[in-house]
C-alpha cells in the first residue's frame, strides 16, 4: 500500500523568503502525485499535480513542485512567500488502485511572518 | 458554477443520536468519496463510492454509513456507533475510477458532539 509523509508539521518564514515543504512518498510503481492546500475551515484546493513527463511541475499561485524518483520525494518550493499563504499543505499519492483513492500526508502547517 | 456542496457547515449532535452530513454534485463525477479530518492527522478515508447503488469501506468505516442512490449525491450517517466523531467531515469526488484522476472537494463539515 502506498503512503505518504510530511516531515515538518509546522513551517515559519518571513513573508518574502523561500518556502520549501517536504513530501516523501512509498509506492511500488510511479505514482500520481498531489499537492493541496487548505485554509481554515475549508476544503481542499488543488495546486498542482504531477503524473509523468517533465519532473518540474508548476502550479497555481506561483508554486511549482519537483519529483524526485531517486529520493521518493515530491518537494512543493515557492521562491517569495506571501502573507496569503498562510494555511495548511497536504501532499497526496494516487495509485493504480480501486476505487481511485488519494493517499494523504498528515499535512504542514505554514505561517507566516510579516 | 460546478462544484461540491457540502451542508450544513457546521452540526452539533448529542451523544447516542445519529446525524446526517449532506454531499451534493453537479460535476457529473462518477466516483464521490468521504474523509475524516483530525488536527496533525491528515485525511482518513471514511467511505468511497465508484457508481451509484455501489460503495465501499474505507480505511475508518465503522460507525458511519453512506448511500449512493444517486450520481449526485453521497450523504454520510454518523451513528451512534461511532466512539469519537467530532471532527472535520469533507466530501470529495472525480471524474471517473482511472487512477490519478484528481480529487474536488466541498467545504467541508464540523461536526461537534456536546
Amino acid at each position: 500500500a502506498q503512503s505518504v509523509t510530511q516531515p515538518d508539521i509546522h513551517i515559519t518564514v518571513s513573508e518574502g523568503a523561500s518556502l520549501e515543504l517536504r513530501c516523501n512518498y512509498s509506492y511500488g510503481a510511479t505514482p500520481y502525485l498531489f499537492w493541496y492546500v487548505q485554509s481554515p475551515g475549508q476544503g481542499l484546493q488543488l495546486l498542482l499535480k504531477y503524473f509523468s513527463g517533465d519532473t518540474l511541475v508548476q502550479g497555481i499561485k506561483g508554486f511549482e513542485a519537483e519529483f524526485k524518483r531517486s529520493q521518493s520525494s515530491f518537494n512543493l518550493r515557492k521562491p517569495s512567500v506571501h502573507w496569503s499563504d498562510a494555511a495548511e499543505y497536504f501532499c497526496a499519492v494516487g495509485a493504480n488502485n480501486a476505487g481511485n483513492m488519494l493517499t494523504f500526508g498528515g499535512g504542514t502547517r505554514l505561517m507566516v511572518k510579516p | 458554477d460546478g462544484g461540491i456542496t457540502q451542508s450544513p457547515k457546521y452540526l452539533f449532535r448529542k451523544e447516542g443520536q445519529n446525524v446526517t452530513l449532506s454531499c451534493e454534485q453537479n460535476l457529473n463525477h462518477d466516483a464521490m468519496y468521504w474523509y475524516r479530518q483530525d488536527p496533525g492527522q491528515g485525511l482518513r478515508l471514511i467511505y468511497y463510492s465508484q457508481i451509484v447503488n455501489d460503495f465501499q469501506k474505507g480505511d475508518i468505516a465503522e460507525g458511519y454509513s453512506v448511500s449512493r442512490e444517486k450520481k449526485e449525491s453521497f450523504p454520510l450517517t454518523v451513528t451512534s456507533a461511532q466512539k469519537n466523531p467530532t471532527a472535520f467531515y469533507l466530501c470529495a469526488s472525480s471524474k471517473g475510477t482511472g487512477w490519478g484522476t484528481e480529487a474536488f472537494f466541498g467545504q467541508g463539515t464540523r461536526l461537534t458532539v456536546v
